[in-house]
């Protein structure tokens, strides 16, 4: 079992509809990650957060920390926003008690229809 | 453009020769990430710069595999004697630390 799991892996979506992303996680965490990858390969870091709720324009990003568990919502869904989204955690317990890890799962890709 | 740029974008090379990638940083970031990622996989951690100190390095990361960051701003990503399974996607993110990570492009490395 990876130590990060999103669902669904695959998600199809008609334009505005309210879409929900989710991240389960098995290991303590000091913070976790949403990422947006595009087609060819660029990543761009959506949020981290380590608790509660965080909001950048139709992105809405809630964790919590109890249930080991976070979730990624796009409200008013787009065409343009078609990717791959990736939860990734960073562990409390890094190599030699560093921090510098990530634990990635494997990504939805979402594809937003017109 | 996240402002962290990565050379070369693409490289084809036979089985057996070296390869070495840059990494650029976003310039104040004192972070730097190498991450590796094969087709339809999540990224897969490889290793960690705080300036010019390399502070972790994944069991991924093997013997042929050396990072660099010698004064603290770029860095680069050497693999000795390639291998098929090198091929991938080669990602270098930076941040400030306990901040976000920004992410170059990527370099694609195809060996033969």
């Amino acid at each position: 079992k990876n130590e990060v799991e999103q669902s669904p892996q695959n998600l199809t979506a008609q334009e505005g509809e309210f879409i929900t992303i989710n991240c389960s996680y098995s290991v303590g965490i000091s913070a976790l990650h949403w990422l947006q990858q595009h087609p060819g390969g660029g990543i761009v870091s959506l949020f981290m957060l380590s608790s509660g709720k965080k909001k950048h324009g139709r992105l809405i990003a809630t964790i919590n920390i109890q249930e080991k568990h976070s979730s990624l919502h796009i409200t008013a869904s787009h065409p343009r926003d078609s990717a791959v989204y990736i939860c990734a955690v960073r562990s409390s317990r890094g190599y030699g008690g560093s921090q510098g890890n990530l634990i990635f799962g494997k990504g939805t890709k979402l594809s937003v229809k017109p | 453009d996240t402002g962290v740029s990565q050379n070369p974008r693409h490289k084809i090379t036979k089985r057996g020769q070296n390869v070495t990638f840059r990494c650029d940083p976003i310039s104040e970031h004192n972070r730097l990430y190498w991450y590796r990622q094969t087709l339809g996989q999540g990224p897969e951690f490889l290793t960690y710069f705080q300036n010019e100190a390399q502070l972790e390095k994944s069991r991924l990361l093997s013997d042929r595999f050396s990072a660099e960051r010698p004064k603290g701003s770029f860095s680069t990503l050497e693999i000795q004697r390639t291998e098929q399974g090198d091929s991938a996607m080669y990602l270098c993110a930076s941040s400030l630390a306990g901040d976000r990570r920004f992410f170059g492009p990527g370099t694609r490395l195809t060996v033969l």
